[in-house]
Protein backbone atom coordinates (compact mmCIF):
# COMPACT_ATOMS: atom_id res chain seq x y z
CA UNK A 1 0.00 0.00 0.00
CA UNK A 2 1.33 3.64 -1.04
CA UNK A 3 1.56 5.45 2.10
CA UNK A 4 3.74 8.03 4.24
CA UNK A 5 4.81 6.61 7.27
CA UNK A 6 5.39 9.24 10.53
CA UNK A 7 6.54 8.21 13.69
CA UNK A 8 5.94 9.14 16.57
CA UNK A 9 1.93 9.65 16.44
CA UNK A 10 2.34 12.07 19.32
CA UNK A 11 5.07 13.20 21.14
CA UNK A 12 5.38 15.17 24.93
CA UNK A 13 8.99 16.50 25.23
CA UNK A 14 11.03 19.41 27.58
CA UNK A 15 12.32 22.42 26.69
CA UNK A 16 16.11 22.36 25.24
CA UNK A 17 15.89 18.22 24.63
CA UNK A 18 16.65 17.22 20.93
CA UNK A 19 14.07 15.42 18.97
CA UNK A 20 13.94 13.65 15.80
CA UNK A 21 10.63 13.00 13.95
CA UNK A 22 10.82 10.35 11.00
CA UNK A 23 9.04 10.28 7.96
CA UNK A 24 9.15 7.58 4.97
CA UNK A 25 7.63 6.90 2.25
CA UNK A 26 7.66 3.93 -0.15
CA UNK A 27 6.12 5.68 -3.30
CA UNK A 28 9.60 6.70 -5.01
CA UNK A 29 8.80 9.99 -4.51
CA UNK A 30 11.51 12.90 -5.33
CA UNK A 31 9.61 15.63 -3.52
CA UNK A 32 9.36 15.65 0.21
CA UNK A 33 8.25 18.24 2.23
CA UNK A 34 7.62 19.33 6.23
CA UNK A 35 4.07 20.88 7.76
CA UNK A 36 3.24 22.73 10.71
CA UNK A 37 -0.49 23.13 10.94
CA UNK A 38 -1.72 25.45 13.97
CA UNK A 39 -5.33 27.03 14.39
CA UNK A 40 -6.19 29.81 12.28
CA UNK A 41 -3.16 28.99 10.12
CA UNK A 42 -3.51 26.35 7.89
CA UNK A 43 -0.60 24.17 7.09
CA UNK A 44 3.46 26.32 6.80
CA UNK A 45 6.00 24.74 5.10
CA UNK A 46 8.70 24.21 7.52
CA UNK A 47 11.69 22.82 4.61
CA UNK A 48 11.91 20.51 1.24
CA UNK A 49 13.27 18.48 -0.83
CA UNK A 50 13.99 18.24 -4.06
CA UNK A 51 16.10 14.82 -4.16
CA UNK A 52 18.45 12.72 -2.39
CA UNK A 53 20.82 15.59 -0.59
CA UNK A 54 19.11 18.64 -1.60
CA UNK A 55 16.69 20.47 0.77
CA UNK A 56 15.61 24.07 0.94
CA UNK A 57 13.76 26.12 3.52
CA UNK A 58 9.88 26.41 3.38
CA UNK A 59 8.04 29.63 4.99
CA UNK A 60 9.21 28.73 8.90
CA UNK A 61 12.17 26.77 9.40
CA UNK A 62 13.64 28.72 12.46
CA UNK A 63 14.08 25.81 14.91
CA UNK A 64 14.06 23.31 12.48
CA UNK A 65 16.41 20.89 10.61
CA UNK A 66 16.57 18.15 8.22
CA UNK A 67 18.36 15.60 6.15
CA UNK A 68 17.62 13.67 2.97
CA UNK A 69 20.42 10.75 2.79
CA UNK A 70 17.77 8.15 1.18
CA UNK A 71 15.23 8.83 -1.01
CA UNK A 72 12.33 7.31 1.27
CA UNK A 73 12.94 9.14 4.16
CA UNK A 74 12.89 13.10 5.40
CA UNK A 75 13.04 13.20 8.66
CA UNK A 76 12.74 16.55 10.70
CA UNK A 77 15.09 17.10 13.69
CA UNK A 78 14.26 19.75 16.38
CA UNK A 79 17.68 20.74 18.21
CA UNK A 80 16.51 22.46 20.88
CA UNK A 81 12.85 22.16 20.99
CA UNK A 82 10.37 25.16 22.36
CA UNK A 83 6.75 26.23 23.50
CA UNK A 84 5.81 28.07 20.67
CA UNK A 85 6.73 24.46 18.11
CA UNK A 86 4.42 23.14 20.02
CA UNK A 87 2.08 21.72 16.86
CA UNK A 88 0.59 19.36 14.64
CA UNK A 89 3.74 18.16 11.74
CA UNK A 90 2.81 16.53 8.76
CA UNK A 91 5.30 14.78 6.31
CA UNK A 92 3.93 15.07 2.42
CA UNK A 93 5.58 13.28 -0.67
CA UNK A 94 4.63 14.15 -4.28
CA UNK A 95 6.24 12.52 -7.16
CA UNK A 96 8.20 15.55 -7.91
CA UNK A 97 8.26 19.29 -7.38
CA UNK A 98 6.03 20.25 -10.75
CA UNK A 99 2.88 21.52 -10.43
CA UNK A 100 0.66 18.89 -11.33
CA UNK A 101 1.58 16.34 -8.86
CA UNK A 102 -0.88 15.72 -5.38
CA UNK A 103 1.01 15.76 -2.28
CA UNK A 104 0.26 12.65 0.28
CA UNK A 105 0.45 13.05 3.39
CA UNK A 106 1.38 11.38 6.93
CA UNK A 107 -0.60 10.96 9.90
CA UNK A 108 0.73 13.33 11.31
CA UNK A 109 2.66 13.82 14.64
CA UNK A 110 0.94 15.81 17.71
CA UNK A 111 3.98 17.40 19.78
CA UNK A 112 3.85 19.10 22.69
CA UNK A 113 6.73 21.01 24.14
CA UNK A 114 6.96 21.97 27.94
CA UNK B 1 3.82 36.35 -3.38
CA UNK B 2 1.51 33.85 -3.52
CA UNK B 3 -1.68 33.35 -1.23
CA UNK B 4 -4.45 31.46 -0.70
CA UNK B 5 -7.56 32.81 0.86
CA UNK B 6 -10.47 31.05 2.59
CA UNK B 7 -12.74 33.40 3.79
CA UNK B 8 -15.30 31.14 5.78
CA UNK B 9 -13.49 30.48 8.99
CA UNK B 10 -16.34 27.70 10.47
CA UNK B 11 -19.43 26.88 8.41
CA UNK B 12 -22.66 25.05 10.11
CA UNK B 13 -25.21 23.32 8.22
CA UNK B 14 -28.02 21.17 8.86
CA UNK B 15 -28.06 17.90 6.48
CA UNK B 16 -28.86 18.10 3.28
CA UNK B 17 -28.08 21.56 2.93
CA UNK B 18 -25.76 22.66 0.23
CA UNK B 19 -22.16 23.57 0.51
CA UNK B 20 -19.99 26.07 -1.21
CA UNK B 21 -16.91 27.06 0.36
CA UNK B 22 -15.12 30.15 -1.15
CA UNK B 23 -11.58 29.88 -1.96
CA UNK B 24 -9.59 32.40 -3.48
CA UNK B 25 -5.71 32.66 -5.01
CA UNK B 26 -3.58 35.51 -6.06
CA UNK B 27 -1.19 33.89 -8.62
CA UNK B 28 -1.42 35.23 -12.13
CA UNK B 29 0.71 32.32 -14.25
CA UNK B 30 -0.62 28.84 -15.08
CA UNK B 31 -2.55 27.44 -11.77
CA UNK B 32 -2.74 23.92 -10.53
CA UNK B 33 -5.25 23.66 -7.43
CA UNK B 34 -6.63 21.34 -4.80
CA UNK B 35 -9.15 20.86 -2.00
CA UNK B 36 -7.79 18.88 0.91
CA UNK B 37 -9.99 16.96 3.14
CA UNK B 38 -9.06 16.43 7.10
CA UNK B 39 -11.59 14.37 8.67
CA UNK B 40 -11.45 14.98 12.81
CA UNK B 41 -7.92 13.36 14.01
CA UNK B 42 -6.75 11.90 10.62
CA UNK B 43 -4.39 13.11 7.80
CA UNK B 44 -5.25 15.68 5.08
CA UNK B 45 -7.07 13.87 1.82
CA UNK B 46 -7.12 14.96 -1.49
CA UNK B 47 -10.78 15.73 -2.48
CA UNK B 48 -10.36 16.92 -6.38
CA UNK B 49 -7.80 18.98 -8.26
CA UNK B 50 -7.79 21.04 -11.37
CA UNK B 51 -4.79 21.26 -13.65
CA UNK B 52 -6.44 22.26 -16.83
CA UNK B 53 -9.26 21.44 -19.45
CA UNK B 54 -12.72 21.84 -18.09
CA UNK B 55 -13.25 24.04 -15.29
CA UNK B 56 -15.42 21.98 -13.33
CA UNK B 57 -14.01 19.37 -11.39
CA UNK B 58 -15.90 16.53 -10.13
CA UNK B 59 -13.86 14.82 -7.07
CA UNK B 60 -14.98 11.99 -4.55
CA UNK B 61 -17.89 11.67 -2.43
CA UNK B 62 -19.93 14.02 -4.15
CA UNK B 63 -17.74 16.86 -4.32
CA UNK B 64 -17.18 19.37 -6.91
CA UNK B 65 -14.95 22.84 -7.32
CA UNK B 66 -15.33 24.79 -10.53
CA UNK B 67 -12.40 27.33 -11.79
CA UNK B 68 -12.92 30.42 -12.32
CA UNK B 69 -10.58 32.07 -13.84
CA UNK B 70 -11.52 35.76 -14.09
CA UNK B 71 -12.43 35.57 -10.18
CA UNK B 72 -9.15 33.85 -9.30
CA UNK B 73 -11.49 31.59 -7.36
CA UNK B 74 -12.08 27.81 -6.97
CA UNK B 75 -14.77 27.12 -5.21
CA UNK B 76 -15.95 23.96 -3.49
CA UNK B 77 -19.59 22.76 -3.95
CA UNK B 78 -21.46 19.87 -2.56
CA UNK B 79 -25.36 19.45 -3.33
CA UNK B 80 -26.59 17.58 -0.28
CA UNK B 81 -24.36 17.24 2.59
CA UNK B 82 -24.22 14.64 5.26
CA UNK B 83 -22.82 14.39 8.91
CA UNK B 84 -20.21 12.46 7.66
CA UNK B 85 -18.80 15.38 5.92
CA UNK B 86 -17.96 16.81 9.00
CA UNK B 87 -13.85 17.96 8.38
CA UNK B 88 -11.77 20.82 8.09
CA UNK B 89 -11.21 21.87 4.35
CA UNK B 90 -8.24 23.18 2.82
CA UNK B 91 -7.79 25.07 -0.68
CA UNK B 92 -4.03 24.82 -2.14
CA UNK B 93 -2.39 25.70 -5.42
CA UNK B 94 0.72 25.23 -6.80
CA UNK B 95 3.14 28.24 -6.58
CA UNK B 96 6.44 28.48 -8.84
CA UNK B 97 8.39 27.76 -5.61
CA UNK B 98 7.93 24.09 -6.74
CA UNK B 99 5.80 24.05 -3.83
CA UNK B 100 1.66 24.00 -2.71
CA UNK B 101 0.59 26.59 -0.46
CA UNK B 102 -2.40 25.69 1.37
CA UNK B 103 -5.14 28.27 2.86
CA UNK B 104 -6.50 28.53 6.44
CA UNK B 105 -8.49 26.33 5.86
CA UNK B 106 -12.72 26.03 6.78
CA UNK B 107 -14.20 24.01 9.65
CA UNK B 108 -17.20 22.71 8.51
CA UNK B 109 -19.66 21.22 11.22
CA UNK B 110 -22.94 18.96 9.73
CA UNK B 111 -26.27 19.30 12.18
CA UNK B 112 -27.67 15.87 12.22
Amino acid sequence: EAQVTQNPRYLITVTGKKLTVTCSQNMNHEYMSWYRQDPGLGLRQIYYSMNVEVTDKGDVPEGYKVSRKEKRNFPLILESPSPNQTSLYFCASRPGAWGNTEAFFGQGTRLTVV
Amino acid sequence: AQSVSQHNHHVILSEAASLELGCNYSYGGTVNLFWYVQYPGQHLQLLLKYFSGDPLVKGIKGFEAEFIKSKFSFNLRKPSVQWSDTAEYFCAVYSSASKIIFGSGTRLSIRP
